[in-house]
C-alpha cells in the first residue's frame, strides 16, 4: 500500500526556516517524481514545487511565490522527500502536502499534509 | 503562467442531480489535465486525468471531458458522499497550476 507521510510542521516566526519531510513507502520511491502542494487555511490548493527522480538528474521546478526561498530536496536511501523553506512569510501558512508524480503528470497518491504556520 | 478558471465557484445541488463544472484554461494544455476532489479535512483525491481518464477506483458516475482550453467534470448523478471542492490542475506547463475550486453544497 503507498503511504506518504508529511512530518515537520509547526509554528515559526517571519523570517524563519523549517524542513519538512515526507516518508514515502509501498513503492520504488527512487522511480517517482514528487511534489509539495499546499493549501492556506480555507482557500484553494496551490502548487509549490516538484522533484524528478535520479533517472532525470533530480532537478527541481517551483512555483514563483517560493522560488529563491524553498529547496526541495530528496533521500533515495531513506524513500524521504524534504522541503526546506527559508525566509518564511505570513503568506506560507498552509498545510503542506506531497503527493506522488505518476504518468501524464498527475498526483495519484496524497500525504494526509502537516501545518506550518507563520506568525510572530 | 498558465490561469485555470473553474465556473461556477459554488454549486447547490440535491442528491441525483445532474452536476457539471467547467475549468478554462488561459491557453491550451494539451489535454493534460486532472480533476481532484477534496473533503474538508482530507487530503484531495484524484477523478480524472488526462482530461477524460477516470482513475483506478472512482465511480462511473465521474467523467470527465473537453480538450483544447475548456474542460468539465460531470457527476451524472450526485450521491451524498460528492459534497466537496473540486479542483481542476493543468499538468503541461510549469508552473502546475490549480484551479480556484468548485464547492458542491447540498440543495
Amino acid at each position: 500500500e503507498v503511504q506518504l507521510v508529511e512530518s515537520g510542521g509547526g509554528l515559526v516566526q517571519p523570517g524563519g526556516s523549517l524542513r519538512l519531510s515526507c516518508a514515502a513507502s509501498g513503492f520504488t520511491f527512487s522511480d517517482y517524481y514528487m511534489d509539495w502542494v499546499r493549501q492556506a487555511p480555507g482557500k484553494g490548493l496551490e502548487w509549490v514545487g516538484r522533484s524528478r527522480n535520479k533517472a532525470n538528474s533530480y532537478t527541481t521546478e517551483y512555483a514563483a511565490s517560493v522560488r529563491g526561498r524553498f529547496t526541495i530536496s530528496r533521500d533515495d536511501s531513506e524513500n524521504s522527500l524534504y522541503l526546506q523553506m527559508d525566509s518564511l512569510k505570513t503568506e506560507d501558512t498552509a498545510v503542506y502536502y506531497c503527493g506522488r508524480r505518476y504518468d501524464s503528470g498527475r498526483i495519484d497518491y496524497w500525504g494526509q499534509g502537516t501545518l506550518v504556520t507563520v506568525s510572530s | 503562467d498558465i490561469q485555470l478558471t473553474q465556473s461556477p465557484s459554488f454549486l447547490s445541488a440535491s442528491v441525483g442531480d445532474r452536476v457539471t463544472i467547467t475549468c478554462r484554461a488561459s491557453q491550451g494544455v494539451d489535454g493534460y489535465l486532472a480533476w481532484y476532489q477534496q473533503k474538508p479535512g482530507k487530503a484531495p483525491k484524484l477523478l480524472i486525468y488526462t482530461a477524460s481518464t477516470l482513475q483506478s477506483g472512482v465511480p462511473s458516475r465521474f467523467s470527465g471531458g473537453g480538450s483544447g482550453t475548456e474542460f468539465t467534470l460531470t457527476i451524472s448523478s450526485l450521491q451524498p458522499e460528492d459534497f466537496a471542492t473540486y479542483y481542476c490542475q493543468q499538468l503541461n506547463t510549469y508552473p502546475l497550476t490549480f484551479g480556484g475550486g468548485t464547492k458542491v453544497e447540498s440543495k
